[in-house]
């Protein structure tokens, strides 16, 4: 069964701290998509990376880092810096499916708040 | 990328009687899907809606409740019937594109049943 689990409910930083945020996922695919997303307060979803499975690469863009590593089922991301701006649920999720060329339905962890104070 | 509209952005409905949400894509696509966010909670699939065939709906929700429509390639509805309070949410469509990575998900639809 497909799961991902974000662990961290809340989180609350000061304004250039580091935080991680962590996510855990579980699937019996060998082929899946690992994504985050940001809500800010304002309620719309931003697209922030998608992986796949064979890219094990971490990425950085920005503030926003990510570290994928298959032997933990962990996609972790890492905002440096961190801003108020910053302030949101981070969701992040997983798909196992490509139809023809587009993405699939994602599964959703729980989220995590992370509030960052000036 | 794909620009995606709503509609109605909120409502305010009376229980037992029933809502059709409108979304709206800017270019063809094969696949839509429907989400439900309750207050607080994450992001659950209601169902998979795709064009020239019947949706395809997640565990625990049915199409008597939340029947869809999709009678093109760029817009689909979804209807909340018989409202309760629990129903209170909101609700998004999003699309994958074709040769695209991303999925790409509307501004939601926030539905407050009294």
């Amino acid at each position: 069964a497909q799961k991902v689990t974000q662990a961290q409910t809340e989180i609350s930083v000061v304004e250039k701290e580091d935080v991680t945020l962590d996510c855990v996922y579980e699937t019996r695919d060998t082929t899946y998509y690992l994504f985050w997303y940001k809500q800010p307060p304002s309620g719309e979803l931003v697209f922030l990376i998608r992986r796949n499975s064979f890219d094990e690469q971490n990425e950085i863009s920005g503030r926003y880092s990510w570290n994928f590593q298959k032997s933990t089922s962990s996609f972790n991301f890492t905002i440096t810096a961190s801003q108020v701006v910053d302030s949101a649920v981070y969701f992040c999720a997983l798909s196992e499916d490509f139809y023809g060329g587009s993405q699939g339905n994602l599964i959703f962890g729980k989220g995590t708040k992370l509030s960052v104070k000036p | 990328s794909a620009v995606i509209s709503q509609k109605p952005s909120r409502d305010i409905c009376q229980r037992g009687t029933s809502l059709t949400i409108q979304c709206q894509v800017d270019s063809q696509v094969t696949m839509m899907f429907w989400y439900r966010q309750q207050p607080g909670q994450s992001l659950t699939l209601i169902a998979t809606a795709n064009q020239g065939s019947e949706a395809t709906y997640e565990s625990g929700f049915v199409i008597d409740k939340f029947p869809i429509s999709r009678p093109n390639l760029t817009f689909s509805t979804l209807t909340v019937s018989n409202m309760s309070p629990e129903d209170s949410s909101i609700y998004l469509c999003s699309v994958g594109l074709a040769n695209s990575y991303e999925q790409y998900f509307g501004p939601g639809t926030r539905l407050t049943v009294t």
